[in-house]
């Protein structure tokens, strides 16, 4: 079964600091890769996706994210944080077959101080 | 472009009361999904639906729970006789093909009391 490790629970960086989320995950295939941002309360928004080709993806809000097999990772990163970019992070994996459902890590909050 | 719908976005229903959770999916996808995520956790999926019929459902879903696709445009989640930890944010969510993206809809917040 596939499964994904967010080993960050919380990150706290200050405004204009570089940013860097891990993701890890477990799969027997490589799979589909998703990174997704959540405000308080709200729904979720795509921040970028991998499925085949280029290893580095860019997305929305200046974060890009860089799939490496050899370590089974997926890191989301951002040169420079805004405090706008406070919120909770998800990596989600989805399995290459039919009927994919996304399977998601735990989650790492992230606070940005002034 | 083309979104996932969810009505409501909120709703409270009395304990032991059944709910019914609603969803439009993109036209022209044939995969649809629920998915859970209790306050302060992560999301997890429930159910997986794919030609009139479920393909896939986590242990969550239990004889509690039924999905139907009732017309060519709606998704429901029924929950029968709700508890108090039914109580999370229930998202939808469509695949074009059932491979790759999943599209999220904007959830819809039920609170049990």
């Amino acid at each position: 079964a596939q499964s994904v490790t967010q080993p960050d629970i919380h990150i706290t960086v200050s405004e204009g600091a570089s940013l860097e989320l891990r993701c890890n995950y477990s799969y027997g295939a490589t799979p589909y890769l998703f990174w997704y941002v959540q405000s308080p309360g709200q729904g979720l928004q795509l921040l970028l996706k991998y499925f085949s080709g280029d290893t580095l993806v860019q997305g929305i809000k200046g974060f890009e994210a860089e799939f490496k097999r050899s370590q089974s990772s997926f890191n989301l990163r951002k040169p420079s944080v805004h405090w706008s970019d406070a919120a909770e992070y998800f990596c989600a994996v989805v399995r290459n077959t039919n009927a994919g459902k996304s399977t998601f890590g735990d989650g790492t909050t992230l606070t940005v101080k002034p | 472009e083309p979104e996932v719908t969810q009505t409501p976005s909120h709703q409270v229903t009395q304990m032991g009361q059944e709910v019914i959770l609603r969803c439009v999916p993109i036209s022209n996808h044939l995969y649809f999904y629920w998915y859970r995520q209790i306050l302060g956790q992560k999301v997890e999926f429930l159910v997986s639906f794919y030609n009139n019929e479920i393909s896939e459902k986590s242990e969550i879903f239990d004889d509690q729970f039924s999905v139907e696709r009732p017309d060519g445009s709606n998704f429901t989640l029924k929950i029968r006789s709700t508890k108090l930890e039914d109580s999370a944010m229930y998202f939808c969510a469509s695949s074009e093909r059932g491979q790759g993206l999943n599209t999220f809809g904007s959830g819809t917040r039920l609170t049990i009391v």
